[in-house]
C-alpha cells in the first residue's frame, strides 16, 4: 500500500535552514507529482509546494515562495523541502502528499503522517 | 481568487446522518473538489473527489456510508449512520489553472 514517510522535522532559530525529507513506497513514484502540506498549531491545512512527476514544474504558496525550494529524486522515490529563512511563522507539522496524477496540480489523494518543525529562538 | 468557504463546526447524533458543505466562491462553480478527514493528534486521510454533476471517486477503504453530492457551487459529503471515529476535521480542497492546493478552512465534527 502506498506509504509516505516524512522525516527531517526539529527545532531550529529563525533564520536557519531545515531540510523536510519524505520517502515514499507502494506506488511508482516516478508517475506522480508530489505535494509538501503543513499545519500551524490548532490551525487548519495550508498547501505550501508542489512538483510535477518529472520534477520540470514547481509551484509554490505566495507565503514560502524563495525561500523554500520543493525537488525529488525518482530513483530513490523521495521528496524534499529545502527551508531557508525560517521564521517563526513556518513553525508547522509538515505533511508529504501524493497527487492524484502526474502534474503536481491536482488533488491529493494519499498523506503522510508529518513531521514537526518549531522554528524558535 | 477562488476560495472554499466551510462552516467551522457541525455537530449530530451518534447513530444519525450528517451533511458537510463546502462552498466554492463566485464563478467558480463547476471546479470539483477533493474531501479529507482528520481524526484528532492524526495526519490526514483521503476521503473522495466530488465533481459538479455530484459524481464522487472514493479513496481506498472508505465506507459506504461516506457519500458526496453537488448542487451549485455547494459540495457535500453526508456521514451515514454515525460512529464516534467519525468525529474529526474535514477540510476540502481545490485545484486548477493559477490555483494552486488551496482548502477551505475545515468543519470540525462532533458526535454527541
Amino acid at each position: 500500500q502506498v506509504q509516505l514517510v516524512e522525516s527531517g522535522g526539529g527545532v531550529v532559530q529563525p533564520g536557519r535552514s531545515l531540510r523536510l525529507s519524505c520517502a515514499a513506497s507502494g506506488f511508482t513514484f516516478s508517475r506522480y507529482g508530489m505535494h509538501w502540506v503543513r499545519q500551524a498549531p490548532g490551525k487548519g491545512l495550508e498547501w505550501v509546494a508542489a512538483m510535477s512527476s518529472d520534477g520540470g514544474t514547481r509551484y509554490y504558496a505566495d507565503s514560502v515562495k524563495g525561500r523554500f525550494t520543493i525537488a525529488r529524486d525518482n530513483p530513490k522515490s523521495t521528496l524534499y523541502l529545502q527551508m531557508n529563512s525560517l521564521r517563526v511563522e513556518d513553525t508547522a507539522v509538515y505533511y508529504c502528499a501524493k497527487d492524484y496524477d502526474s502534474s503536481g496540480n491536482d488533488y491529493v489523494d494519499y498523506w503522510g503522517q508529518g513531521t514537526l518543525v518549531t522554528v524558535s529562538s | 481568487q477562488l476560495v472554499l468557504t466551510q462552516s467551522p463546526s457541525a455537530s449530530a447524533s451518534l447513530g444519525a446522518s450528517v451533511k458537510l458543505t463546502c462552498t466554492l466562491s463566485g464563478g467558480h462553480s463547476t471546479y470539483a473538489i477533493a474531501w479529507h478527514q482528520q481524526q484528532p493528534e492524526k495526519g490526514p486521510r483521503y476521503l473522495m473527489k466530488v465533481s459538479s454533476d455530484g459524481s464522487h471517486t472514493k479513496g481506498d477503504g472508505i465506507p459506504d456510508r461516506f457519500s458526496g453530492s453537488s448542487s451549485g457551487p455547494e459540495r457535500y459529503l453526508t456521514i451515514s449512520s454515525l460512529q464516534s471515529e467519525d468525529e474529526a476535521d474535514y477540510y476540502c480542497q481545490t485545484w486548477g489553472t493559477g490555483i494552486r492546493g488551496t482548502f477551505g478552512g475545515g468543519t470540525k465534527l462532533t458526535v454527541l
